[in-house]
């Protein structure tokens, strides 16, 4: 079974600050999700990669596939970009209805 | 617009009642989900369906049941034997597997 890490737990910006938020896992695996969940609950997915570097917008997602690490990147960062970040894999030699999800990093940016 | 819609927003419990939560898609995918998430843990999922009639266990099925009856709709039902239901549930869904999962609003069940 895949294990997902992600840090940090928590992270509090200033406004205008570069972000970076982490994803380890254990197993290797055929794609990487983030997903950005918001204060009243819903889930937004940001990203799906396999192998290199996606950018939409101020976000950059990277993945290092012989390492098996992921980051999520922020540039210029705003108080609307407060939410908790979701890294999710597959379960080892499972499908997409058996995603493993990390415990999030909740992001603070304070104006 | 297209989107998934998960009613009601908050629904509570009563002991040894069992409550269902909607879930609704008009996305056209053929693949849904159903998560729990608990505070300071990472979603983790109840059931999935990858086609209308047909379902598979999650990581955490027991006490609940779902139907997949239509293609929009994937319900999901809370029975008395879910002793801990207390939780945010949110459902999901896909074209197909291994492609973007969109989610709804989510569902915040408590009980009384």
């Amino acid at each position: 079974k895949n294990e997902v890490e992600q840090s940090p737990q928590n992270l509090t910006a200033q406004e205008g600050e570069f972000i970076t938020i982490n994803c380890s896992y254990s197993v290797g695996i055929s794609a990487l999700h983030w997903l950005q969940q918001h204060p009243g609950g819903g889930i937004v997915s940001l990203f799906m990669l396999s192998s290199g570097k996606k950018k939409h917008g101020r976000l950059i997602a990277t993945i290092n596939i012989q390492e098996k690490h992921s980051s999520l990147h922020i540039t210029a960062s705003h108080p609307r970009d407060s939410a908790v970040y979701i890294c999710a894999v597959p379960t080892f030699g499972g499908s997409q209805g058996n995603l493993i999800f990390g415990k999030g990093t909740k992001l603070s940016v304070k104006p | 617009d297209g989107g998934i819609t998960q009613s009601p927003k908050y629904l509570f419990r009563k002991e040894g009642q069992n409550v269902t939560l909607s879930c609704e898609q008009n996305l056209n995918h053929d693949a849904m989900y159903w998560y729990r998430q608990d505070p300071g843990q990472g979603l983790r999922l109840i059931y999935y369906s990858q086609i209308v009639n047909d379902f598979q266990k999650g990581d955490i099925a027991e006490g609940y049941s779902v139907s997949r009856e239509k293609k929009e709709s994937f319900p999901l039902t809370v029975t008395s034997a879910q002793k801990n239901p207390t939780a945010f549930y949110l459902c999901a869904s896909s074209i197909g597997e291994m492609e973007t999962q969109y989610f709804g609003p989510g569902t915040r069940l408590l009980v009384l």
